[in-house]
């Protein structure tokens, strides 16, 4: 297995654009989480998934932001319209809601709004 | 609510040295404890937690009830310990992970 994979790996966007981010989680993983990674705040819960449903998103910071898990295997965080302050890297991880906890994270994606 | 508190967002030690993250903790049950590890260019990877009671790269890290702790130690540092050091929380399985701020941890030839 590839792992939690992301795409892109790098996206520079002008502010005001649509900005989505795509994540595959690992086969047979039933949770998914994206987290956002800035300096100042560390990494942050945006929103997460369990069996393709959202369970938690009082992470995600306005209404410009919004995911989707139309399968178990793909899930994409959108953000319209994009702002600088939106900068960070995105993370997407999996993992298979047992007892073990451990989560798997993607590369994440570095995203620049210019 | 579940909170997770770094103190320290940079850490710098000389190589051979002992080296403590910190970690606080709130939570009203039993939490999981955890340590993950992100290295230069490379995706966030668990290194240890709490109920595996392992010690891994020579790192280990002792839950503390009485203090709400989990703090990370290792009594010599290596130069290949420097990375970003993050402290999470979890509560029922599957649940949400409650990570900390991150601690940069350098360790100087």
């Amino acid at each position: 297995d590839a792992g939690v994979i992301q795409s892109p790996r790098h996206e520079v966007t002008e502010m005001g654009q649509e900005v989505t981010l795509r994540c595959k989680p690992i086969s047979g993983h039933n949770s998914l989480f994206w987290y956002r990674q800035t300096m100042m705040r560390g990494l942050e819960l945006l929103i997460y998934f369990n069996n393709n449903v959202p369970i938690d998103d009082s992470g995600m910071p306005e209404d410009r932001f919004s995911a989707k898990m139309p399968n178990a295997s793909f899930s994409t965080l959108k953000i319209q319209p994009s702002e600088p302050r939106d900068s960070a890297v995105y993370f997407c991880a999996s993992n298979a809601g047992t007892s073990r906890n451990e989560q798997f994270f993607g590369p994440g994606t570095r995203l620049t709004v210019l | 609510a579940q909170r997770v508190t770094q103190p320290e967002k940079l850490l710098s030690v000389f190589k051979g040295a002992p080296v403590e993250l910190k970690c606080n903790y709130s939570y009203s049950g039993s939490p999981e404890l955890f340590w993950y590890v992100q290295y230069s260019r490379q995706r966030l990877q668990l290194l240890l937690r709490h109920i595996s009671r392992e010690s891994i790269k020579g790192f280990t890290a002792d839950l503390n009830k009485g203090e709400t702790s989990f703090h990370l130690k290792k009594p010599f540092a290596q130069e290949e310990d420097s990375a970003m050091y993050y402290c999470a929380l979890s509560g029922p399985s599957g649940s949400r992970l409650t990570f900390g701020e991150g601690t940069q941890l350098t360790v100087n030839p």
